[in-house]
């Protein structure tokens, strides 16, 4: 039974190109939320989908877009990259539901912007 | 808006030696979680709390939840270099759904 699978593990882009990051979420799983972790900090929230629709959404502007598609994968779309979108993106799937569940994360996508 | 402080920032404790982790939060959390993560890894799922004190233990892992539900700490006993990582605490950004504020982190080193 895989984990949660990000791709790719690392990317490199230059200020002003866009970027998109892949998530495909544990076995039976049907959310998967995205964050965002910069050097020795913790995870920020970004957003979360289920059953396609973004949920909930964290402080980020709207540079940062999300997907997720009928096969609970999801999409992180960053367009008009900063130097400060350098971070460490990671994915986090769960079951839908109330607030007591566990989030399982995937291994992160590292995003160098230069 | 809502926020979870952690401290400290840094521990660096002699292998065999305790080491507590606490978590504040400005509001009252409906839970709270622990994660750990490794150097150059991901966070993993440790715990999660949900009662007003309540007490949860794994092996050499003490997790407490305080009463008022905006306060939690994690407690580990005789330290072994496995424990390396920084552990984190997050708690709901609401009380529906599952989407979390993590803290700040306390980074744990166990000098051999």
């Amino acid at each position: 039974d895989a984990g949660v699978t990000q791709s790719p593990t690392h990317l490199i882009k230059t200020r002003g190109q866009q970027v998109t990051l892949r998530c495909s979420p544990k076995s039976g799983h049907d959310t998967v939320s995205w964050y965002q972790q910069a050097l020795g900090q913790g995870p920020q929230f970004i957003f979360q989908y289920y059953e396609e629709e973004e949920r909930q959404r964290g402080n980020f502007p709207d540079r940062f877009s999300g997907h997720q598609f009928p096969n609970y994968s999801s999409e992180l779309n960053v367009n008009a990259l900063l130097l400060g979108d350098s971070a460490l993106y990671l994915c986090a799937s769960s079951l839908a539901g109330g607030p007591n569940t566990e989030a399982f994360f995937g291994q992160g996508t590292r995003l160098t912007v230069v | 808006g809502q926020q979870v402080m952690q401290i400290p920032q840094y521990q660096h404790v002699q292998e065999g030696e305790d080491f507590t982790t606490y978590c504040n939060s400005s509001t009252t959390l409906s839970n709270i979680q622990w994660y750990k993560q490794r150097p150059g890894g991901h966070p993993v799922f440790l715990i999660q709390l949900v009662k007003s004190g309540e007490v949860k233990k794994q092996k050499r892992l003490t997790f407490q939840f305080g009463e008022a539900k905006k306060n939690s700490s994690l407690h580990i006993t005789a330290t072994q270099t496995t424990d390396v990582g920084t552990y984190f605490c997050a708690g709901p950004l609401s009380n529906t759904g599952n989407q979390f504020y993590f803290g700040t982190g306390t980074s744990l080193t166990v000098i051999p």
